[in-house]
């Protein structure tokens, strides 16, 4: 995997356990929002989005919950898989900035058989 | 498959070398962006390019110098470069500015 590794907070679950992997925005201006996934030797893949004027999304076995008044995202994986193993990214974009997404830091997901 | 094409996959170059890493998107989409992924910072937003014109340089060094001939191809053009430049380059296409980036399988650069 990516070095990135060694520097990123960690998720370990248990398969078929449901997951939650959190993610602290800084912008309070921010409208939009996305998780991406980053699976070993591939770049990031969209999995799910949001946008400000909701709190909640489903997607298939994932769900994204945005808190605005303290600038929370979280992304919940239902009856987690092996293939889930990867690392997380949420992102945020605000017309402030040109709608230009900043990314965070990275969750390392593993999934244990 | 996302789409988005990068070469080479590997690349293993010294600090006098001249090298460029390329990007091709089939997706029909005005914008194109480079970002860098190194170990210990999150995605760092490189160059964006909308319509053939360079809209951002994030202060980047002129070491790297982008081009982009046309909507669909985006290159990265390397010069002496740094050891502290050894990075995982991820090239990455949306419809428009803002919105949803599609991402390459991303260019793995070493510099001895």
């Amino acid at each position: 995997g990516e070095s990135v590794g060694l520097h990123l907070p960690t998720l370990s679950v248990q398969e078929g356990d449901n997951s939650i992997i959190n993610c602290a925005y800084s912008n309070s201006a921010s409208d939009y929002f996305i998780w991406y996934k980053q699976e070993s030797g591939k770049g990031p893949q969209f999995i799910i989005d949001i946008r400000s004027n909701m709190d909640k999304r489903q997607g298939q076995r994932v769900t994204v919950l945005l808190n605005k008044t303290v600038k929370h995202l979280s992304l919940q994986i239902a009856a987690t898989q092996p293939g889930d193993s990867a690392v997380y990214f949420c992102a945020e974009a605000s017309m402030e900035y040109g709608n230009k997404l900043v990314f965070g830091a990275g969750t390392i997901l593993r999934v244990k058989s | 498959e996302t789409g988005v094409t990068q070469t080479p996959r590997h690349l293993v170059m010294g600090m006098t070398n001249k090298k460029s890493l390329k990007c091709e998107q089939h997706l029909g989409h005005n914008a194109m962006y480079w970002y860098k992924q190194s170990a210990k910072k999150p995605l760092e937003l490189m160059f964006v390019y909308n319509f053939k014109e360079q809209t951002e340089n994030n202060s980047v060094p002129s070491r790297f110098s982008p081009e982009c001939p046309n909507s669909s191809h985006l290159f990265l053009h390397l010069h002496t470069l740094q050891p502290e430049d050894s990075a995982l380059y991820l090239c990455a296409s949306s419809q428009d500015i803002a919105g949803e980036l599609f991402f390459g399988e991303g260019s793995r650069l070493t510099v001895l």
